[in-house]
């Protein structure tokens, strides 16, 4: 157990919808990482929280937003949906606020668009 | 066995025997290279990393080299069990303003018994 918790595991939802991806971080970290994983593909970097704050943004869509809560738990928002955004979505947390140091990831939200 | 990491993700190894997975990185200025195992149906796991003033790094049964001329990074599993089975990601830390970890495309590592 990895320490990070992400809600829910599994979501099936239609094309054009929008939902809410939830993330908590290991007790004590502060930065906040997500990630997409398409079939078969590596981990694409989408968007990070540190303490609240957006600190760097990857290949993030203009659908999906994300924020950081002051308790340090984090949310990805995704909406009009399309089947292609059909993937797994990591999120992991750091103590530190650069990528440069080991992060521990949850075990992911399965994200299936019909 | 040896593979390239990026582009073709299979790599079969006999179970005791070691294993190398490569991976060819992008960007010169990166500085920081990590490798992370994942499991089927689970997140990715810290494997092991190396900041870029290192070229050798251990830890236990795995070994990662960093070659910064070639842009080059392996890992090195020795005496391979089964539960190595998994896909191995390697990913640079790119500084481009901010810091952003970027993942190769993984290698799966299959152990025949």
């Amino acid at each position: 157990d990895s320490g990070v918790t992400q809600t829910p595991k599994h979501l099936i939802t239609a094309t054009g919808q929008r939902v809410t991806l939830r993330c908590s971080p290991r007790s004590g970290d502060l930065s906040v990482y997500w990630y997409q994983q398409s079939l078969d593909q590596g981990l694409q970097f989408l968007i990070q929280y540190y303490n609240g704050e957006e600190r760097a943004k990857g290949n993030i869509l203009e659908r999906f937003s994300a924020q950081q809560f002051p308790d340090l738990h984090s949310e990805l928002n995704l909406s009009s949906l399309e089947l292609g955004d059909s993937a797994l979505y990591f999120c992991a947390s750091s103590l530190r606020g650069t990528p440069n140091t080991e992060a521990f990831f949850g075990q992911g939200t399965r994200l299936t668009v019909v | 066995g040896e593979s390239v990491g990026l582009h073709l993700p299979t790599l079969s190894v006999q179970e005791g025997d070691n294993s190398i997975i490569n991976c060819a990185y992008s960007n010169s200025a990166s500085d920081y290279f990590i490798w992370y195992k994942q499991e089927s149906g689970k997140g990715p796991q810290f494997i092991i990393d190396i900041r870029s003033n290192m070229d050798k790094r251990q830890g236990q049964r795995v070994t990662v080299l960093l070659n910064k001329t070639v842009k080059h990074l392996s890992l090195q599993i020795a005496a391979t069990q089964p539960g190595d089975s998994a896909v191995y990601f390697c990913a640079e830390n790119i500084i481009q303003g901010a810091q952003k970890l970027v993942f190769g495309q993984g290698t799966r590592l299959t152990i025949n018994p």
